[in-house]
C-alpha cells in the first residue's frame, strides 16, 4: 500500500506567496524526504528530515515533521515561477524486519507558480 | 548534473523486441535502484540492488531483468513487453539505502 500521500494534488499560486505541501503516512520511519521533478525528468532531491526531528531548513524550503500524526509539511517560502514542479513525500523504512532501507513515494504534489 | 547517467532518454520498442536500459553512477554509492513512474500513480519501487546484491524485487514481472555487474552499473533488460509497460524508467543511486537518492534523469519507454 502507498506510504506517503500528499496534499493538495495540485497547487496554483502567484509568484511572492508561500507553498504548503503537506504528507501522511501509515509506518514507523527512519526519515522522510522531500524531492522535486520538473516535468518528465528525473527526481531532484530537497530535504531529509530524521525521525527524531521536528523541523528544518534549507534556504527557502521548511519542513516539519510530526511523527505522533505520521505527517509532515513542505513550505515554500516567497515563491518563484522558477519553483513549479511536482513535489514528492518520500518514507524511509526498514523492508520487512531486514536491515536495509525502502525509501517509498507519494503521489506528488503538482505546484504551479504564476509570475 | 546529478552524477547519475541513464541511457537511453527515448526508446520505442515493439512487444516482440528485447532492449536494456543502462544506469551508470561514479559516486563511489553502495545501492542502486530501478523505478517505474507511470501517468497519475505514485512513483513504483521495481529492484534495490546493495553491494551488488538484489535485496527487493516488488513483484517485476519476469520479462524485466535487472543485472548489477558492480557498484557503478546497472541495467534492466527488457523482452515481449506489453503496451502498459509504457513509462518512465528511473534509476537512482544512494550511498546506503535510507539516505537521500540521487536520480538519473530516466528513460521514457513507449511500447507499441
Amino acid at each position: 500500500s502507498q506510504q506517503g500521500e500528499e496534499d493538495p494534488q495540485a497547487l496554483s499560486i502567484q509568484e511572492g506567496e508561500n507553498a504548503t505541501m503537506n504528507c501522511s503516512y501509515k509506518t514507523s520511519i527512519n526519515n522522510l524526504q522531500w524531492y522535486r521533478q520538473n516535468s518528465g525528468r528525473g527526481l531532484v532531491h530537497l530535504i531529509l528530515i530524521r525521525s527524531n526531528e521536528r523541523e528544518k531548513h534549507s534556504g527557502r524550503l521548511r519542513v516539519t515533521l510530526d511523527t505522533s500524526k505520521k505527517s509532515s509539511s513542505l513550505l515554500i517560502t516567497a515563491s518563484r515561477a522558477a519553483d513549479t514542479a511536482s513535489y514528492f513525500c518520500a518514507t524511509a523504512s526498514n523492508a520487512g524486519g531486514t536491515s536495509y532501507g525502502k525509501l517509498t513515494f507519494g503521489q506528488g504534489t503538482i505546484l504551479t507558480v504564476h509570475p | 548534473e546529478t552524477g547519475v547517467t541513464q541511457t537511453p532518454r527515448h526508446l520505442v520498442m515493439g512487444m516482440t523486441n528485447k532492449k536494456s536500459l543502462k544506469c551508470e553512477q561514479h559516486l563511489g554509492h553502495n545501492a542502486m535502484y530501478w523505478y517505474k513512474q507511470s501517468a497519475k500513480k505514485p512513483l513504483e519501487l521495481m529492484f534495490v540492488y546493495n553491494f551488488k546484491e538484489q535485496t527487493e524485487n516488488n513483484s517485476v514481472p519476469s520479462r524485466f531483468s535487472p543485472e548489477c555487474p558492480n557498484s557503478s552499473h546497472l541495467f534492466l533488460h527488457l523482452h515481449t513487453l506489453q503496451p502498459e509497460d509504457s513509462a518512465l524508467y528511473l534509476c537512482a543511486s544512494s550511498r546506503r539505502t535510507n539516505e537521500k537518492l540521487f536520480f538519473g534523469s530516466g528513460t521514457q519507454l513507449s511500447v507499441l
